[in-house]
């Protein structure tokens, strides 16, 4: 298997403009979560699903921000319109099944907002 | 709330050196434990894990315990080489949530 696969793998953007980072999961897997890395705040979950439906979004900074999952093999995070504080690297990760398994991060994004 | 608490870095060491990397946790229910390693412009990969009390988790010549009656999951390396060099990231997941709790990462800095 591929792996997880995201897309780009880096953005640069100008403030109030729209982004959308792409994201396949490993093929099989049942739980996809989005990750936001900066410095400051370290690694935070934003949201997550569990076959295609969000579960939980309570991580999602802000209504700037939504996520969707149209199907098995592939989710959107879109952030409109983005802000300079949005600047990350925003990782996918998927997972198999339930507690205790392992998620599989793909090698993320790094958006830079202008 | 669920938390996990990493030792501060940078930690720089010599090649062939011991390495330990402190972890401990807090947490409600019984969680699994998880250290991830991020090498320099790359994704998290897991090293080991531990899905309950006295279990141990290996790889790569790196262990860790779960200890429940000091609620740590320190990782250890009898010889770190420099090629460890990267973050290390303590995780646990909480029941059926499979919700990933990260520490705030150690830096490895390993010199020949």
């Amino acid at each position: 298997d591929a792996g997880v696969i995201q897309s780009p793998r880096h953005e640069v953007t100008e403030m109030g403009q729209e982004v959308t980072l792409r994201c396949k999961p490993i093929s099989g897997h049942d739980y996809l979560f989005w990750y936001r890395q900066t410095m400051m705040r370290g690694l935070e979950l934003l949201i997550y699903f569990n076959n295609n439906v969000p579960i939980d979004d309570s991580g999602m900074p802000e209504d700037r921000f939504s996520a969707k999952m149209p199907n098995a093999s592939f989710s959107t995070l879109k952030i409109q319109p983005s802000e300079p504080r949005d600047s990350a690297v925003y990782f996918c990760a998927s997972s198999p099944g339930e507690h205790g398994d392992t998620q599989y991060f793909g090698p993320g994004t790094r958006l830079t907002v202008l | 709330g669920d938390s996990v608490t990493q030792m501060e870095g940078p930690v720089t060491l010599s090649e062939e050196a011991f390495l330990t990397i402190n972890c401990t946790y807090t947490a409600t229910g019984y969680p699994s434990l998880f250290w991830y390693v991020q090498y320099p412009g790359e994704g998290l990969q897991l090293l080991l894990k531990a899905t309950k009390a006295d279990d141990k988790g290996s790889n790569k010549g790196f262990e860790a315990t779960y200890r429940k009656e000091t609620t740590s999951f320190h990782l250890e390396k009898g010889s770190v080489q420099v090629s460890d060099s990267a973050v290390y990231f303590c995780a646990l997941i909480i029941g059926n949530t499979g919700k990933l709790i990260f520490g705030q990462g150690t830096t490895l800095q390993v010199k020949p």
